[in-house]
């Protein structure tokens, strides 16, 4: 069975600093699809990035990156520029591509300080 | 484009009650999951659905819990009878799965107290 942890239940950055949250998974896949969601506060749950297994190219959208290194089943999720509205909870997803079977981390919840 | 949409947005029950929540997938998504979160932890896969087969029901709760999506579109999940570490949110998704980004949409969730 496919696992992900996030080993930082919490995290904090100052306004404008960078900050990186981790993620490891287990899977024998060899397709498979990575994301970051975001969970702000009484909200909904948002995608923030996506990486295809295949892709030796770390994705990156705007302020947000990864840095995905899949031999070491590695997943991080690198924010520039943070700001007040990135606070929230970040969950890293699994998604088997064959099955379309999806595993979420517990979560790091990121407080950004003004 | 309409989001995913779910009702009731919130549900106080005592235990050993029943409750039903619903879920309306986007337009054209054949893929819809049901996820329990329980506060402070990620969403956990209760079921999943491709059209209207289940893919993964593993994780599902049988004696108690049970979902359907009729025509493969809108979805239904029952709990029968409630426990109180059933208290959690509710969360609903779908996506294009194949020939798709593979992203998965949320709608807002219920959330549920079993008192």
């Amino acid at each position: 069975a496919q696992t992900v942890t996030q080993s930082q239940p919490e995290m904090s950055v100052q306004e404008a600093e960078t900050v990186t949250l981790s993620c490891t998974y287990d899977t024998s896949e060899s397709d498979y699809y990575l994301f970051w969601y975001k969970q702000p506060p009484s909200r909904q749950m948002i995608l923030v990035i996506r990486q295809e297994a295949y892709k030796q190219q770390n994705a990156t959208e705007n302020r947000f990156s990864v840095n995905f290194q899949k031999a070491a089943k590695s997943f991080s999720l690198k924010i520039s520029d943070s700001q007040l509205g990135d606070a929230a909870m970040y969950f890293c997803a699994y998604l088997n591509t064959n099955a379309g079977k999806s595993t979420f981390g517990d979560g790091t919840t990121l407080t950004v300080k003004p | 484009e309409a989001g995913v949409a779910q009702s009731p947005r919130y549900k106080i029950i005592e235990k050993r009650q029943s409750v039903a929540f619903w879920c309306n997938p986007i337009s054209g998504h054949a893929t819809l999951y049901w996820y329990q979160q329980i506060l402070g932890q990620g969403p956990k896969l209760l079921i999943q659905f491709q059209n209207n087969g289940v893919v993964d029901d593993s994780q599902l709760p049988k004696d108690r819990f049970s979902a359907e999506r009729l025509k493969g579109v809108d979805s239904t999940l029952k709990i029968q009878p409630a426990k109180l570490e059933d208290s959690a949110v509710y969360l609903c998704a779908s996506s294009l799965y194949r020939g798709g980004s593979y992203e998965q949409y949320f709608g807002p969730g219920t959330r549920l107290t079993v008192t």
